[in-house]
């Protein structure tokens, strides 16, 4: 199974500032990769899917980036909305694979 | 607009059997791959199962392969987990998702809201 590097697993930001969050797969999946914010006790939401393409709807804030092992994830300018647990997923094969997660926290 | 909604949730004691059930509505449901996703309290996201849109398709997480079964009813635009030999490391709140696109294997972008299984002596 690929596994997903998420890091890192949580951070302290403030509102406005420029969050990154990394993911790396132990092999090459292409661009078969996804973006997903989980606020608490809420389902996962898509924000981003083949590593770069925004999903309807999420703000443009958001941006991801990065092909074969390593990818990123922006926050361009950090809302109070934001602060919760983002997940990488690869779509590249069966198993899918999460990230551990990273939890932004306010600062 | 698409809606997915998980039921079938319970306590349940270790060694027993419960089937989840997700109805979806508002979307062509034989034209989208379908899943189950769980998430254990206080931890990550792990993929458990999907289906392919015709049902010839299926593919398990290895912690539950050979006692979990993934099902799909078309005509009720319905998805269903039927799980067996339940243990406490399968606690979680079960999830169903629809792939992205149809008639391919992409992301999940709808969710439904989950239902919790807990097992539990």
């Amino acid at each position: 199974a690929i596994q997903m590097t998420q890091s890192p697993s949580s951070l302290s930001a403030s509102v406005g500032d420029i969050v990154t969050i990394t993911c790396r797969a132990s092999q090459g999946i292409r661009n078969d990769l996804g973006w997903y914010q989980q606020h608490p006790g809420k389902a996962p939401k898509l924000l981003i899917h083949t590593a770069s393409s925004l999903q309807s709807g999420v703000p443009s804030r958001f941006s991801g980036s990065g092909s074969g092992t390593d990818f990123t994830l922006t926050i361009s300018s950090l809302q109070p909305e934001d602060f919760a647990t983002y997940y990488c997923l690869q779509d590249y094969s069966y198993p899918r694979t999460f990230g551990g997660g990273t939890k932004v926290e306010i600062k | 607009q698409v809606q997915l909604a998980e039921s079938g949730g319970a306590l349940v004691t270790p060694g027993g059997s419960l089937r989840l059930s997700c109805a979806a509505s508002g979307f062509i449901f034989i034209d989208y791959y379908m899943n189950w996703i769980r998430q254990a309290p206080g931890k990550g996201l792990e993929w458990v199962a999907y289906i392919s849109s015709s049902g010839n398709v299926i593919q398990y997480a290895d912690s539950v392969k050979g006692r979990f079964t993934i099902s799909r009813d078309n005509a009720k635009n319905s998805l269903y987990l039927d799980m067996n030999s339940l243990r406490a490391e399968d606690t979680a709140v079960y999830y169903c998702a629809r792939d992205r696109q149809v008639y391919t294997s992409s992301q999940f972008d709808f969710w439904g809201k989950g239902t919790l299984v807990t097992v539990s002596s």
